[in-house]
């Protein structure tokens, strides 16, 4: 059962536009979720997290919203540079589950010059 | 100041052999975390260990497959006996703690071993 979801294997923006990844999740206990970045051949590395209790976190150009009642979160990029091509997974921690972390399937971003 | 640390980084096995991939945590840190990437998926769970203890190996499958992280050197994944659905990337993460810091799980992940089964 996949419990994070990213639907859009792949999403392509041009260079200075907003970039929106989106993620969905069905297990109501993860208490932290997170974002990380991936290029090929290297190991994931984190981008922004946001805790269950809040709705939104922001750290230079990214941030993360979040909607509890729809399972939903979204990474937003803006604006969008060629360094951000990268695969993007959405991940999630359940409550008191620590540092096990529970991966979607990755968002292959494409930044367009 | 040292990442966390995997070699190989690529391993090619024939069917039947064993694979053997080793990891140095973060200077400072206990906890080391294995997960697995097969092709055209996410990062998924496999163990969680600190010093000689397994804390949690609910994603390793039944056989084939241990790890152990001893009191001195890396921790170890292994894999005997590789059959081609094996084949994955193998990532190592480590933490400092176990539990979630106030910003959240804070595990910094190596590069990954690629192995390849044949």
């Amino acid at each position: 059962d996949q419990q994070v979801k990213q639907n859009s294997p792949s999403l392509s923006v041009q260079e200075g536009r907003i970039s929106i990844l989106n993620c969905d999740y069905t297990n109501s206990m993860f208490d932290y979720f997170l974002w990380y970045k991936k290029y090929p051949a290297e190991g994931p590395t984190f981008l922004i997290s946001i805790s269950s209790i809040k709705d939104k976190n922001e750290d230079g150009r990214f941030t993360v919203f979040l909607n509890k009642s729809a399972k939903h979160l979204s990474l937003h990029i803006v604006p969008s540079q060629p360094g951000d091509s990268a695969v993007y997974f959405c991940a999630a921690s359940p409550r008191g589950g620590g540092n096990k972390l529970t991966f979607g399937t990755g968002t292959q971003l494409k930044v367009e010059l | 100041n040292a990442g966390v640390m995997q070699n190989p980084r690529h391993l090619v096995r024939r069917r039947g052999q064993e694979a053997r991939l080793r990891c140095s945590p973060m200077k400072g840190h206990s906890h080391v975390y294995w997960y697995r990437q097969l092709p055209e998926e996410g990062l998924k769970f496999m163990v969680y260990l600190q010093k000689e203890n397994i804390i949690d190996e609910s994603g390793m499958p039944k056989e084939r497959f241990s790890a152990e992280f001893p009191k001195e050197g890396p921790s170890i994944l292994r894999i005997q006996q590789v059959v081609r659905g094996d084949s994955a990337a193998y990532f190592c993460a480590s933490s400092q703690k176990g539990g979630v810091s106030h910003r959240g799980p804070t595990i910094y992940f190596g590069e990954g071993s690629w192995l390849t089964v044949v």
